[in-house]
């Protein structure tokens, strides 16, 4: 079946340390992409998007992400992260595919600790 | 900040209650949603209305029924809920619905936290 996947269930990294998090779908054709952080107890945030154009998109708080088209690929990176990061963090697309709903991942859930 | 509101923030009902959720934008979008959220879960969607009209119901039980009464205003009502349907509901929005690209970027409401014992 056609998915969103996220391969990191659980990061917990030290504050400053470098943040990569992996995300692959299956649509074929276009698509558009997004990564929603979700702080603990609040509401779903856009931290970017990318629909076309350069594949290297810079978001709100230091977040980018790259769309490698070839693999599938639009994984998130911050150089260095900061104990507020601490969040939940879901990649979704956006595919003629999928009937242009938008389908999340199962969510990656960052620690950073102090 | 997000501009769509969802009210009530937290909601305790009983089995046999009758409840509401409201969801309102002044964005001027024409597509709403309802998603349902189980923690560290992503979102599931439910409901979607465009133009005030539904288009998609993702085989939701009928003890949910939602309502559109205009461009504005998205509604959830409640009867005879059960204990797993606790959950956050999130409540968004988008320009539009249907298509690719920036008109149909969803933005979410904080969402409904509902208990149902």
């Amino acid at each position: 079946a056609q998915s969103v996947s996220q391969h990191n269930h659980h990061v917990i990294l030290s504050e400053a340390a470098s943040l990569e998090l992996g995300c692959n779908y299956s649509y074929g054709g276009t698509v558009n992409l997004f990564w929603y952080v979700q702080y603990p107890g609040q509401h779903l945030q856009l931290l970017l998007k990318y629909f076309s154009g350069d594949p290297l998109v810079k978001g709100i708080k230091g977040f980018e992400a790259e769309f490698i088209k070839s693999k599938f690929s639009f994984n998130l990176r911050k150089p260095s992260v900061q104990w507020s990061d601490t969040a939940e963090y879901f990649c979704a697309v956006n595919a003629f595919q999928a009937g242009t709903a938008l389908i999340f991942g199962k969510g990656t859930t960052l620690s950073v600790s102090s | 900040d997000t501009e769509v509101t969802q009210t009530p923030k937290h909601l305790v009902m009983g089995m046999t209650n009758k409840k509401s959720l409201k969801c309102e934008q002044h964005m001027g979008h024409r597509a709403m949603y309802w998603y349902k959220q189980k923690a560290k879960k992503p979102p599931e969607l439910m409901f979607v209305y465009s133009y005030e009209k539904l288009s998609i119901n993702e085989s939701v039980p009928s003890r949910f029924s939602p309502e559109c009464p205009n461009s504005s205003l998205l509604n959830l009502h409640l009867h005879a809920l059960q204990p797993e349907d606790s959950a956050l509901y999130l409540c968004a929005s988008s320009q539009d619905q249907g298509g690719l690209g920036a008109k149909n970027i969803q933005y979410f409401g904080a969402g409904t936290r509902l208990s149902v014992l």
